[in-house]
């Protein structure tokens, strides 16, 4: 079965430094997909980043990049230059790759981060 | 210009009722989803249709119906409602079955079952 695990809770950072947001995940399949969502106070879900596994190069889109290490099953999210406006929820999301149908995408528990001013 | 929306986004009832949230995508996509996030932000699917056709269908009791009229709509019907079923509930379209592609989110509904 597949899971994700997002060990930190919460998370606190001084504007401008950079965060890493952990993310790991389980999964017996051979070709998956990985994904970031950011969900501020307000409570939509906003797509950041997308990963799959067999991309050699780590997804980059703006100030948000994926640290994609296979062998070690983690995905985590680097945001530089943090800026106030980053202060959400951000949740690890992970999908096979299979083309069936019913493949779904299973979230992590999230965390939430803080940028202090 | 909204790609994802829902209605209503905020829903307060009491236990017993029934009740339906709609979900409208203008994106052209194929397959819509349920997603419930209950109150320790655990987000967890629900329901999957593809061109209206059930794909997945997760645990979830029976008193929750979707209904797909066509390939934009999705609408989550839900009856005898719960103290359990307080929750925010999601909407959301990708181009294609399967999940390699990202999914759009709708802005949610929050449910409030007294």
């Amino acid at each position: 079965a597949q899971k994700i695990t997002q060990t930190q809770p919460g998370m606190f950072v001084q504007e401008k430094e950079a965060v890493t947001l952990d993310c790991t995940y389980d999964t017996s399949d051979q070709s998956y997909g990985l994904f970031w969502y950011k969900q501020p106070s307000s409570g939509e879900m906003i797509f950041l980043i997308y990963q799959g596994s067999y991309d050699e190069q780590n997804a980059t889109e703006g100030r948000y990049s994926l640290n994609f290490q296979k062998a070690r099953k983690s995905a985590n999210l680097v945001i530089s230059a943090s800026q106030l406006g980053d202060s959400a929820m951000y949740f690890c999301a992970m999908s096979s790759l299979t083309m069936n149908r019913d493949d779904k995408i299973i979230f992590g528990k999230g965390t939430r981060l803080h940028i202090l001013p | 210009d909204t790609a994802v929306s829902q209605t209503p986004k905020y829903l307060v009832t009491q236990m017993g009722n029934d009740k339906s949230i709609k979900c409208e995508q203008n994106l052209g996509h194929d397959t819509m989803y349920w997603y419930k996030q209950d109150s320790k932000k655990f987000l967890k699917i629900m329901f999957s249709y593809n061109n209206k056709e059930l794909i997945i269908n997760e645990t979830v009791p029976n008193r929750f119906s979707p209904k797909s009229p066509d390939k934009a709509h999705l609408n989550l019907h839900i009856n005898s409602l719960e103290l359990g079923d307080s929750a925010v509930y999601f909407c959301a379209s990708s181009p294609t079955s399967g999940s390699s592609y990202e999914q759009y989110f709708g802005p949610g509904t929050r449910l409030t079952v007294t």
